[in-house]
């Protein structure tokens, strides 16, 4: 069965500066896409970024990028110039790219960040 | 427009009732989910239906039992409530994975927070 491990329970960052955020899984299975999503006070889920595991290019959005280490099994989340609208928990999740386990997420225990004005 | 709702948002009840949550989407997705955030934050799938039909129970107690009347809903009962089933309950939808197909992404509704006294 897959894991997913988030090491950092609570992160801190002043305005504007950058911050990353780790995240290393478990997987016996080649094909597979990793995501972050971000939870708000509001509780709403929201996607902020996806790899899929077969492309060697790491993901970016707008301010957040990712670095995905295959080999390493390692999909730490950097966000740059952070803004106040950046608190929020950042969960880490990890999905199968077979039928029956692409039925689910499995999630990162989650890390809540906070930034400093 | 609100692409996957949920009702209630909030839901407080006594020990030993029953009681249902509502979940719809309008994305036109074939795949829907519920997963459960416990009081640590950890998020966790209980149930995934494809096309109405049922793909994943995740060793969910049977007094769990979602119901998919169709593609567009996905409801959720719980019967005799217990102590340990206050969480916050997440419902999501995706375009669905069908055999060879590689990309999907899973939509979570705002959750609805049950509070079991």
């Amino acid at each position: 069965a897959q894991t997913v491990t988030q090491s950092q329970p609570e992160m801190s960052v002043q305005e504007a500066e950058t911050v990353t955020l780790s995240c290393t899984y478990d997987t016996s299975e080649s094909d597979y896409y990793l995501f972050w999503y971000k939870q708000p006070p509001s509780r709403q889920m929201i996607l902020v970024i996806r790899q899929e595991a077969y492309k060697q290019q790491n993901a970016t959005e707008n301010r957040f990028s990712v670095n995905f280490q295959k080999a390493a099994k390692s999909f730490s989340l950097k966000i740059s110039d952070s803004q106040l609208g950046d608190a929020a928990m950042y969960f880490c999740a990890y999905r199968s790219a077979t039928f029956q386990g692409a039925q689910k997420l499995v999630f990162g225990q989650g890390t809540r960040l906070t930034i400093n004005p | 427009d609100t692409a996957v709702s949920q009702t209630p948002k909030y839901l407080v009840t006594q020990m030993g009732n029953d009681k249902s949550i509502k979940c719809e989407q309008n994305l036109g997705h074939d795949t829907m989910y519920w997963y459960k955030q416990d009081s640590k934050k950890f998020l966790k799938i209980m149930f995934s239906y494809n096309n109405k039909e049922l793909i994943i129970n995740e060793t969910v107690p049977n007094r769990f039992s979602p119901k998919s009347p169709d593609k567009a809903h996905l409801n959720l009962h719980i019967n005799s409530l217990e102590l340990g089933d206050s969480a916050v309950y997440f419902c999501a939808s995706s375009q669905g994975v069908p055999y060879g197909r590689r990309t999907d992404t899973q939509y979570f509704g705002p959750g609805t927070r049950l509070t079991v006294l």
